[in-house]
């Protein structure tokens, strides 16, 4: 059973535009949430990550949403830049329990 | 600054042959360390992780054994291969008690 879901496997946005990816999770139990991006044969690289104690996070171009209700979180990307096309990973878990359940990842293009 | 180096970056292996990829983190001490697998349109999945020198906790049942003879050293091994263990194996460390996970840049593994 997949606990953190990520149901749209590709995504194509207008260079300038926004970039929403999204993420669901089961397990009312997480409470701290990370967003990774990767380039083909590359590790994954942080982005940006929020608690279960905030609704929402920012780092310049990239804003995170968490839904605790309706245990969704959605990364926005503006604007959106060529240099942006990657897969974006979203990761659950428990705060300092070192296990991070991984969605299957956003594979987004962005089109100049 | 920290870097976390993986070799070898890509390895074909035939059925039934040993494997060991090594990971080693540079410029800090004491990190958690944590072995991820990722098959083909799969997520990251979480194999091995370990919070100190000879500590190594498991998720997955499997064909493949970790160790960690040195504080910033991981080594990922098999003794036998399976076709099943084709995939791309991924190194992180991450600073005790803090969440955000860094990736090293991957070995990918074809079982033939």
């Amino acid at each position: 059973d997949q606990q953190v879901k990520q149901n749209s496997p590709s995504l194509s946005v207008q260079e300038g535009r926004i970039s929403i990816l999204n993420c669901d999770y089961t397990n009312s139990m997480f409470d701290y949430f990370l967003w990774y991006k990767k380039y083909p044969a590359e590790g994954p690289t942080f982005l940006i990550s929020i608690s279960s104690i905030k609704d929402k996070n920012e780092d310049g171009r990239f804003t995170v949403f968490l839904n605790k209700s309706a245990k969704h979180l959605s990364l926005h990307i503006v604007p959106s830049q060529p240099g942006d096309s990657a897969v974006y990973f979203c990761a659950a878990g428990g705060s300092g329990t070192y296990k991070y359940i991984f969605g299957t990842g956003t594979r987004l293009k962005v089109l100049a | 600054s920290q870097t976390i180096h993986q070799w070898p970056a890509t390895l074909v292996q035939p059925v039934g042959s040993p494997l060991s990829l090594e990971c080693t983190v540079e410029g800090t001490s004491n990190p958690n360390l944590y072995w991820y697998r990722q098959a083909a349109g799969r997520g990251l999945q979480l194999l091995f992780y370990s919070v100190g020198i000879g500590q190594i906790s498991s998720e997955v049942p499997q064909n493949l054994s970790a160790s960690r003879p040195q504080d910033r050293q991981f080594i990922l091994s098999s003794k036998k291969l399976l076709l099943s263990d084709s995939g791309f194996y991924l190194c992180a460390w991450s600073v005790q008690g803090f969440d955000e996970q860094y990736f090293g840049p991957g070995t990918r593994l074809t079982v033939t």
